[in-house]
């Protein structure tokens, strides 16, 4: 069935550093995929989505580029701050008449002053 | 604010008991999930309806059960309690029934003693 892994946490980062996530999956279709940021005490939000091949989604400095060939979407930022702290977690959902959203884990990101 | 609501925020009950979570989706959204999330278990998938029909089972017990009403708002009912059902309990919910973002609730967190 369809799958979502990515990294391991707990990431631990200083501020200004760059942050990769790794994410991959398995799907038998073609899915939309995205990234959700849960903050403490929080619901889980929408940070950005792709919905097909080589699409790259963006949001708060964030990114993440559908890799159909490796299966891939891994999340990146270039410089993170304090306040991106929080869990992010990879997510499919399946086009093709399929009907759940199956997530990944999720990292836990720490980001120190 | 996802325009998820979800009641109540908080719940403490005994083993044993039964108890039921409710959630409103948002306004035109036909989808409604249920998540479990445990610190040892991550994010868990339990049930997904569409405009008032089963549409998918995750890892749900049998001794929960849901369901989606005439004016879409969606229910959970636990019962038999065990102190392992204590978990944060999310509903999300989507305007189509997949390939869409889900727009997810603050939450539900039952503790049970």
């Amino acid at each position: 069935g369809d799958s979502v892994t990515q990294m391991e946490g707990p990431v631990t980062l200083s501020e200004e550093a760059f942050l990769t996530i790794n994410c991959t999956y398995t799907a038998t279709g073609y899915p939309s995929l995205f990234w959700y940021v849960q903050y403490p005490g929080e619901g889980l939000q929408l940070l950005l989505k792709a919905t097909k091949a080589d699409d790259k989604g963006s949001n708060k400095g964030f990114e993440a580029t559908y890799r159909k060939e490796t299966t891939s979407f891994h999340l990146e930022k270039g410089s993170v701050q304090v306040s991106d702290s929080a869990v992010y977690f990879c997510a499919l959902s399946d086009n093709t008449g399929g009907f759940k959203t199956i997530f990944g884990a999720g990292t836990r990101l720490f980001v120190k002053a | 604010d996802s325009g998820v609501t979800q009641t109540p925020k908080h719940l403490i009950t005994a083993t044993g008991q039964r108890v039921t979570l409710r959630c409103s989706p948002r306004s035109g959204d036909l989808s409604v999930y249920w998540y479990q999330q445990s610190l040892d278990q991550g994010l868990q998938f339990l049930i997904q309806y569409y405009n008032g029909e089963e549409r998918a089972k995750g890892n749900i017990l049998e001794r929960f059960s849901a369901q989606q009403f005439p004016d879409l708002h969606s229910e959970l009912n636990l019962s038999s309690l065990e102190l392992g059902d204590s978990a944060l309990y999310f509903c999300a919910s989507s305007a189509q029934v997949s390939g869409t973002e889900a727009f997810f609730g603050q939450g539900t967190r039952l503790t049970v003693v």
